[in-house]
């Protein structure tokens, strides 16, 4: 399977705990995002990368997040000192870079539930 | 002020029964219009991108259209395999590639 792989799956923390999701994009995708989705809501946008290089990050994304891409393959997402309303689907993306290649593919995301 | 609207919110069909569904969108350049399906659980699963005004594109029961200020999703003839949320996200001449969705529309079909 060469698509965008994300793990754990599901992930159960009690507040306050540290948690990290990993993401493998798709091979030689030089374009990885992360997304938010809550119920009921479309994905919303947390952080872009370029290879290594963090280029954007959303408003939502407050200090006790923290993504890398240290080798430009794949990602990491932290999350300090969770709280209950970081409960969430955490969708990771990748693109390739082109002119014709904005599309997105999604992987199968993180579910997180903070007790 | 949402930038990406779809309507409806949720949409019964019966099995057969065709519909479009609806996506608003207000940005100063549409750099791409992407219709995403999400199954319950599951991460969005790619289906169209459409550039620009005027452009169709099909793919088996759906085919996806766009004007100036909206697109719409045309489901032909529908199966209960089609129920999913399906989910319009835009993305702007703004440099960089994040996309902006709107919340989705729910579609059940029933057989």
């Amino acid at each position: 399977d060469t698509g965008v792989s994300q793990d754990p799956r599901h992930k159960i923390t009690k507040r306050g705990q540290n948690v990290t999701f990993r993401c493998d994009p798709i091979s030689e995708h030089n374009r990885l995002y992360w997304y938010r989705q809550t119920l009921g809501q479309g994905p919303e946008f947390l952080t872009y990368f370029q290879n290594e290089a963090q280029l954007e990050k959303s408003r939502l994304l407050s200090d006790r997040f923290s993504a890398e891409r240290p080798k430009g393959s794949f990602s990491t997402l932290e999350i300090q000192r969770t709280e209950q309303g970081d409960s969430a689907m955490y969708l990771c993306a990748s693109s390739p870079q082109g002119s014709d290649t904005d599309t997105q593919y999604f992987g199968p995301g993180t579910r997180l539930t903070v007790l | 002020e949402d930038q990406v609207t779809q309507s409806p919110e949720a949409l019964r069909l019966q099995e057969g029964e065709s519909s479009s569904l609806n996506c608003s969108y207000t940005v100063s350049g549409l750099r791409g219009l992407f219709w995403y399906r999400q199954d319950p659980g599951k991460g969005p699963e790619f289906l169209f991108t459409l550039y620009s005004a005027g452009e169709e594109k099909e793919k088996e029961r759906l085919k996806a259209t766009l004007t100036k200020k909206e697109s719409f999703l045309h489901i032909t003839a529908p199966k209960p395999e089609d129920s999913a949320t399906y989910l319009c996200a835009v993305h702007e001449n703004s440099g960089y590639s994040t996309l902006t969705f709107g919340k989705g529309t729910m579609l059940l079909v029933s057989p």
